[in-house]
């Protein structure tokens, strides 16, 4: 079975500082992808960014960008340059490619502080 | 462009009480499923459903109940409801083998 951690359940950063959110996982699968999913106050779930385990460049979206190590089975999320308007849950996420279920870690809320 | 519309926004029910949250797509959308979010479980499949007439149960289907009858709605039912099942509920669809889904606003459900 597939699972995910997130090993930090809150942070707080200042605003513009740099954050890095960590995600490790488990799957016997070679291909898959990986999300980042946010979820702000308003409860909508966004997706930030996507990987495919088939990439070996890291996804990069704006301010977003992640560090997959697939050897080792971690997918990061870097938030560079934070703003206020980040402060919300982050969801890491995983899919198998053969499949359409989504698996989600429990997430880590950031706070970004002015 | 609705995408996937979801209601009610919020519930309270009474114990023991049954009620239907609806979940609605109008991207023709063949995957679809439901979650359940509470504090520190991160999101839980509840049940999913590759296609009208298909459906199967996810990590925590006990006391729900689903149908697809049609390729747009996925109705979750809750029989009798328990306190355990206050929570938040979330309904997403997606393209078969696609990569990216697309969830409802939520529903927030308290059962007392």
């Amino acid at each position: 079975a597939q699972t995910v951690t997130q090993s930090q359940p809150e942070m707080s950063v200042q605003e513009a500082e740099t954050v890095t959110l960590s995600c490790t996982y488990d799957t016997s699968e070679n291909n898959y992808y990986l999300f980042w999913y946010k979820q702000p106050p308003s409860r909508q779930m966004i997706l930030v960014i996507r990987q495919e385990a088939y990439k070996q460049q890291n996804a990069t979206e704006n301010r977003f960008s992640v560090n997959f190590q697939k050897a080792a089975k971690s997918f990061s999320l870097k938030i560079s340059d934070s703003q206020l308007g980040d402060t919300a849950m982050y969801f890491c996420a995983f899919k198998m490619n053969r499949d359409d279920k989504i698996i989600f870690g429990k997430g880590t809320r950031l706070h970004i502080l002015p | 462009n609705a995408g996937v519309t979801q209601t009610p926004k919020f519930q309270v029910l009474k114990t023991g009480q049954s009620m239907t949250l609806q979940c609605a797509q109008d991207m023709n959308h063949e995957y679809m499923s439901w979650y359940r979010q509470d504090p520190g479980m991160g999101l839980r499949l509840i049940h999913y459903s590759v296609g009208a007439g298909i459906t199967d149960q996810g990590e925590v289907p006990n006391g729900y109940n689903v149908s697809r009858s049609t390729t747009e709605d996925f109705p979750l039912r809750l029989l009798s409801a328990a306190p355990s099942q206050t929570s938040v509920y979330f309904c997403a669809s997606s393209y078969a083998g696609w990569t990216e889904a697309f969830f409802g606003q939520g529903t927030r459900l308290t059962v007392v």
